[in-house]
């Protein structure tokens, strides 16, 4: 069975802490991307990659990092978390290709107090 | 500008009632249409993928179309255990970018 896999479900974090996000996938997928979704707002691309060491800023990149050293590991960084950045996080990865569906995580309910 | 709207935001029918939601898009070069389910607290999941106008796909209760401007996720007689939020995402013919834009989803309701 397919796997994306996300590092917690739930976070409490306190404004001003660096905030580490971890995804990881098992499906040797080249394309991997961070969306953050928000009632009424619907998912919004933060960052997305397609390689290794490869990353493009999505529609929100704006108070966010990422990192990709493995091509199985995303990682979605808040340098320093504030709280408009409480959000459900979601992982999802994609094989390239236009024909290709995506696979998300369960999701990380992250509370910046 | 590229967008994607869903409607209504919110559906309630009584179970065995069919209807259909709506996801409309302006984009230049669409290069897919997916339509996901989400159940609160989890992840999407992916139902289907279209790609060219009247091109139709079904599973089960439910069955998606695709015309030039919008496309159709009916459902047929639905049990309460298809309550989720239902959102659909474009694909665009942008080179070298694969990104999927979503719209903000019809949450789903079946009174039993």
């Amino acid at each position: 069975d397919v796997k994306v896999t996300q590092s917690s479900r739930y976070l409490v974090k306190r404004t001003g802490e660096k905030v580490f996000l971890e995804c990881v996938q098992d499906m040797d997928h080249e394309n991997m991307f961070w969306y953050r979704q928000d009632p009424g707002l619907g998912l919004r691309l933060i960052y997305f990659s397609y390689d290794v060491k490869m990353k493009e800023k999505g529609d929100i990149p704006e108070g966010y990092s990422v990192s990709r050293e493995k091509k199985e590991r995303f990682s979605l960084i808040l340098e320093s978390a504030s709280t408009n950045q409480t959000s459900m996080y979601l992982c999802a990865s994609t094989l390239r290709g236009w024909n290709t569906e995506a696979f998300f995580g369960q999701g990380t309910r992250l509370t910046v107090v | 500008e590229d967008q994607v709207t869903q409607s209504p935001e919110a559906l309630r029918l009584q179970e065995g009632e069919s209807s259909s939601l709506n996801c409309s898009y302006t984009v230049s070069g669409l290069r897919g249409l997916f339509w996901y389910r989400q159940d609160p607290g989890k992840g999407p999941e992916f139902l289907f993928t279209l790609y060219s106008a009247g091109e139709e796909k079904e599973k089960e209760r439910l069955k998606a179309t695709l015309t030039k401007k919008e496309s159709f996720l009916h459902i047929t007689a639905p049990k309460p255990e298809d309550s989720a939020t239902y959102l659909c995402a474009v694909r665009l013919a942008n080179f070298g970018n694969e990104k999927l834009t979503f719209g903000t989803g019809t949450r789903l309701t079946i009174i039993p």
